[in-house]
């Protein structure tokens, strides 16, 4: 089957820091890749996406990073902010495959 | 305001009880679908629709049902619910899953008793 992984199911940062989320994938054929945030009670909502004929997006204080010789994806999150506290999903293909996520505490 | 509403946001009930979380979007897209939220075990799919009137099996679809009679709804249907459903719902729908971010409905918590 197909690798939904995410490489740390949780991280803590200091507030200010920058944030790496990671996470890999593995259908070299993927074609379209998506970050999603979920707050506490709250569904997933979109924050950057990037095609497979780019390896760099950048966003407000977001980057995501598609490396396709390895099939990995990163999300970077600049200057982390308490707000920035939730659960994050990568996801690619046509019936977006999520995964469990990875839980980002931020330390004040 | 663009958006996914699903009622109800919560509900507890009983055992082999039918019930029906309704699902409806406001922004024409054409691609639906059903997830379940477990922890430890992410977002899983339950269903989805390309379209009126087509529908097709996600990753756990047993003991659920769908429909897809108008664009904007998508019914997920609990004909005999178990406890094993008990489970956090959400609905979502995109203009196009292979090209385009699906939005979120807020979530449906269910527990079976």
């Amino acid at each position: 089957g197909e690798s939904v992984g995410l490489h740390l199911p949780t991280l803590s940062v200091q507030e200010g820091d920058n944030s790496i989320i990671n996470c890999a994938y593995s259908n070299s054929a993927s074609d379209y890749f998506i970050w999603y945030k979920q707050e506490s009670g709250k569904g997933p909502q979109f924050i950057i996406d990037i095609r497979s004929n780019m390896d760099k997006r950048q966003g407000q204080r977001v980057t995501v990073l598609l490396n396709k010789t390895v099939k990995h994806l990163s999300l970077q999150i600049a200057a982390t902010q308490p707000g920035d506290s939730a659960v994050y999903f990568c996801s690619w293909d046509y019936k977006l495959s999520f995964g469990a996520g990875t839980t980002v505490t931020v330390r004040a | 305001e663009a958006q996914v509403t699903q009622n109800p946001r919560y509900l507890i009930t009983v055992t082999g009880k039918k019930l029906t979380v309704t699902c409806s979007q406001n922004m024409n897209h054409e691609y639906m679908s059903w997830y379940r939220q477990d922890p430890g075990l992410g977002l899983r799919q339950i269903y989805y629709s390309m379209n009126v009137e087509v529908t097709d099996k996600g990753d756990v679809p047993e003991g659920y049902k769908v429909s897809r009679k108008e664009k904007r709804n998508f019914p997920l249907i609990l004909e005999s619910p178990s406890p094993n459903q008990t489970s956090l719902y959400f609905c979502a729908s995109s203009l196009s899953p292979g090209a385009w971010a699906q939005h979120f409905g807020d979530g449906t918590r269910l527990s079976i008793l």
